[in-house]
């Protein structure tokens, strides 16, 4: 247990549907980074926030757009959802150089 | 671009044989290296890590791993394996100035036959 959590744990959705997921940060971090990992695929980085500020941004549509709140919690919002955004979406706490991962949503796009 | 190779999928062993998994990357400064593990039906963990000092380092569950830089590879090593490390394995790297980003390989599915 990592104490990094997440919600939902899956989520079914329809094309050019919107969704907000949900991560709690372990006690003490203050950096989050989301990750989309498709099915048997590596995780693949989408942005990280600091302290309320994106602090880095990977190859990701603007329609992928993040928050991080005073107590470090984050959201991740895809709007326009498309098939391909079907996945398991990781988000990942840091203090330092080390990331600690949750257990993911899972998002099914119809 | 910068890149993670895993080069084994999927590997089957039997228990008690010994196990190396190989993780290339490409990336010309300083970086830190990672390997994690996902148990079926469990988030990654993270088994060990490398930042700096000695290129052999060890982890939880008997894993180490060595830094080549000559090589840039990582490879994982468990001397004898038992059926419980049946998972999926990620090699990830972070590259120094890459805020946050973690660049992680295909993943290698390891089946231990009991």
């Amino acid at each position: 247990e990592t104490g990094v959590t997440q919600s939902p744990t899956h989520l079914i959705k329809t094309r050019g549907q919107q969704v907000t997921l949900r991560c709690s940060s372990q006690s003490g971090h203050n950096t989050v980074s989301w990750y989309q990992q498709a099915l048997g695929q590596g995780p693949q980085f989408i942005f990280q926030y600091y302290r309320e500020e994106e602090n880095g941004r990977g190859n990701f549509p603007p329609r992928f757009s993040g928050l991080q709140f005073p107590n470090y919690s984050s959201e991740l919002n895809v709007n326009a959802l498309e098939l391909d955004d079907s996945a398991l979406y990781l988000c990942a706490s840091s203090e330092q150089e080390t990331q600690y991962f949750g257990p993911g949503t899972r998002l099914l796009v119809l | 671009a910068q890149s993670v190779s895993q080069h084994n999928h999927h590997v089957i062993l039997s228990e008690a044989a010994s196990l190396e998994l190989g993780c290339n990357y490409s990336y010309g400064g300083t970086v830190n290296l990672f390997w994690y593990v996902q148990y079926p039906g469990q988030h990654l963990q993270l088994l060990l890590k490398y930042f700096s000092g000695d290129p052999l380092v060890k982890g939880i569950k008997g894993f180490e791993a060595e830094f080549i830089k000559s090589k840039f590879s990582f490879n994982l090593r468990k001397p004898s394996v038992q059926w419980s490390d049946t998972a999926e394995y990620f090699c990830a790297v972070k590259g120094s100035g890459n805020t946050g980003k973690l660049i992680f390989g295909q993943g290698t599915t390891l089946q231990v036959k009991p």
